[in-house]
C-alpha cells in the first residue's frame, strides 16, 4: 500500500500568514489522484482538494494544491481564524486508499 | 444536500461484534457513481479506510481488516451497514461513514459516532 508521510508534524504561523503543507507518498501516485481535508475537534473531515489541484465545492481560492508523483503541497494563502485545523492527505490511486498521518495548523 | 447518519452501539465487549448503520438523506444510494464507504479514526490519531460498497452490493475491503468485515447495503431503507467481528480495544474509534465519488476522494461524510472495546 502507498504510504503517505506528512510534514511538518505541527506548523505555527498567524493569521494572514502563508501557509504550505506537504505529503510525500512512498510510490508515485496515479494520475495525481490525491485529495485533502480539513477537520476540525469533534467534528468530521472536510473535502478541500481533489485530483490534487482541483477545489471542491464551495472552497474559498486561498485554498491550493499542486504536486505529482510523490510529492503534494497544500497552500493558504492567507490564514483566516477558521483555518487553524488538521490536515489530511489521502491518495486514491490505488487500493487500499490511504492517508497521511495530518498536519496540525496551530495559532502562533 | 446529501447528509449521513451512523447510528449504533456506543459500547461493544471484546470478542462481540461491532455493528454500525448509517443512513442517507437528500439523495438516493442508488445513484450511480458513489461507494458508500467506512472510515474510522482511533483517538487522536489519524483516518484508516475500512471499506465501501456499491448499491449493487460489490464491496471493497482494506485487506488489513479483510477478514473481519463485512459492509452491506439496504437500497429499500437508502442505509448501509458495517460489521467488525472479534474486536478487540485496538477497534476502539470514532467510525464515520462517507460517500466516496467512485472509490476516490470522500465528499460527504456522517458525523462520526465513537465505539468503545470494554468488558
Amino acid at each position: 500500500e502507498i504510504v503517505l508521510t506528512q510534514s511538518p508534524g505541527t506548523l505555527s504561523l498567524s493569521p494572514g500568514e502563508r501557509a504550505t503543507l506537504s505529503c510525500r507518498a512512498s510510490q508515485s501516485v496515479s494520475s495525481s489522484y490525491l485529495a485533502w481535508y480539513q477537520q476540525k475537534p469533534g467534528q468530521a473531515p472536510r473535502l478541500l482538494i481533489y485530483g490534487a489541484s482541483s477545489r471542491a465545492t464551495g472552497i474559498p481560492d486561498r485554498f491550493s494544491g499542486s504536486g505529482s508523483g510523490t510529492d503534494f503541497t497544500l497552500t493558504i494563502s492567507r490564514l483566516e481564524p477558521e483555518d487553524f485545523a488538521v490536515y489530511y492527505c489521502q491518495q486514491y490511486g490505488s487500493s487500499p486508499v490511504t492517508f497521511g498521518q495530518g498536519t496540525k495548523l496551530e495559532i502562533k | 444536500q446529501v447528509q449521513l447518519q451512523e447510528s449504533g452501539p456506543g459500547l461493544v465487549k471484546p470478542s462481540q461484534t461491532l455493528s454500525l448503520t448509517c443512513t442517507v438523506s437528500g439523495g438516493s444510494i442508488s445513484s450511480g457513481g458513489y461507494y458508500w464507504s467506512w472510515i474510522r479514526q482511533h483517538p487522536g490519531k489519524g483516518l484508516e479506510w475500512i471499506g465501501y460498497i456499491y448499491y449493487s452490493g460489490s464491496t471493497y475491503y482494506n485487506p488489513s481488516l479483510k477478514s473481519r468485515v463485512t459492509i452491506s447495503v439496504d437500497t429499500s431503507k437508502n442505509q448501509f451497514s458495517l460489521k467488525l467481528s472479534s474486536v478487540t480495544a485496538a477497534d476502539t474509534a470514532v467510525y464515520y461513514c462517507a460517500r466516496a465519488v467512485d472509490t476516490a476522494m470522500f465528499d460527504y461524510w456522517g458525523q462520526g459516532t465513537l465505539v468503545t472495546v470494554s468488558s
